[in-house]
Parts: structure tokens; sequence; C-alpha cells
């Protein structure tokens, strides 16, 4: 299994400005996915994030507003840029366990004011 | 891609009976199908998850059943408890380190 840390748990932020939430991983991983989960919903992958690599991302979700780093195999970020209470969501780090298993941070829970 | 659905949306059963919530997926290609458990304000926890060579997996008052032919797969929770209230996501993937693709969700209330 893997224990992912990730912060912060929630914030309170005002529009226009940008949040990074942090993921640490306590194993090498090769990708670290990110989810947002809009209120009331399911979980949405936002991107994939591989080490040493641009972030993929699905359709819906771009660089310029989501942008991802990857600097080492057990650490990565994500910045809602720009935001709008539109971004008001949970966002969650998950990892795999290469058996398609997935491990959850515990979340980033964000209001936009 | 994958699309999963899930039904119901929304599921109220009294204490001590069984719940059943159903999934789709379109992939056949996905071989891996796991259960999440949902709390409020808490990360999903995975609770059961099946394989695409078993067609059957228990685990206590928790089972998933797999018909890759229909492709659907099932969760069933016998004698249901208040704490099994929860909201609960399907989800479907190829294996390895690929992400999961999630069911929209079922809201459990177990009445007592």
């Amino acid at each position: 299994s893997a224990v992912i840390s990730q912060k912060p748990s929630r914030d309170i932020c005002q529009r226009g400005t940008s949040l990074t939430i942090q993921c640490q991983v306590d194993s090498q991983v090769t990708m670290m996915f990110w989810y947002r989960q809009q209120p009331g919903q399911s979980l949405t992958l936002i991107a994939t994030a591989n080490q040493g690599s641009e972030a993929t991302y699905e359709s819906g979700f771009v660089i310029d507003k989501f942008p991802i780093s990857r600097p080492n195999l057990t650490f990565s970020t994500l910045t809602v840029s720009n935001m709008s209470p539109e971004d008001s969501s949970i966002y969650l780090c998950s990892v795999g366990a290469g058996s398609g298993e997935a491990f959850f941070g515990q979340g980033t829970r964000l209001t936009v004011v | 891609g994958e699309n999963v659905e899930q039904h119901p949306s929304t599921l109220s059963v009294q204490e001590g009976d069984s719940a059943v919530i159903k999934c789709t997926y379109s992939d056949s290609a996905s071989n891996y199908f796991p259960w999440y458990k949902q709390e409020l304000g808490k990360r999903p926890q995975l609770i059961i998850d099946i394989r695409s060579n078993v067609g059957e997996k228990k685990d206590q008052r928790i089972a998933v059943t797999l018909n890759k032919t229909a492709k659907h797969f099932s969760l069933h929770i016998t004698e249901t408890q208040p704490e099994d209230s929860a909201v609960y996501f399907c989800a479907a993937s190829i294996g390895g380190n690929t992400p999961l693709v999630f069911g929209k969700g079922t809201r459990l209330s177990v009445i007592a």
C-alpha cells in the first residue's frame, strides 16, 4: 500500500488567486493522478503526472488553469489558477499500486469566495 | 474512452435488509473493478474489488459480482447497518498504473 500526505486539507480563497496543493507519497511511484470532486459529484480525472515529463490532461482541463509539477517520484503539486467560485471542489491526488488498486490523499477542500 | 454508469443514485433500506448497487462499463479492455465508500468529508476508501478473471468475490457482508459478457458488475451488502450509510462509487480501469474511471455514485441510507 501507499501512504499519501496531501496538504492543505482545506482552504478558503479569494477569486482570481491561485492555490497550490501538494502530495507526498511514502514510496516511489511512476504515475500520480489528480482528481476533482465537485460538490455532491463523483471523482473526475484532471490529469496524469509522470516524473520527468509534461502531465497529460483530460478533456476539459488545461495546463494554464491546472499546472502540475512532478519533480521526483514521490512528490507532485497541482495549482488551481485564477480561481472562480466554480472551482470550489475537493481535489484529490492518487497513486496506483501497479495492480490497479488506487490510494488517495486526504483531499483538499477548496472554497472560492 | 471508458464510461461507467452507476444505478441507483440514491438508495434507502431498512437496517438488516440487503442493498444492491449496479454498474455497467463500456471498455471491454477494463479488467479491474473496485468499489469505494466515501463518508462525509473523507477520502474514498476501497471496500472490495474484483478482477476480470473472477466472477464473484465476498468479504463478510460485502460481495461483488462481475459479468464480463454483459459488462456489468454489482455490489451487494447484506445485513445492512447504520454505519453502512455513505456514498458508494464503482470504478473501472485496465489495470496496472492506469487511472480509475468512476461511476456517479450511490448515496446509501440505512434506516434504523
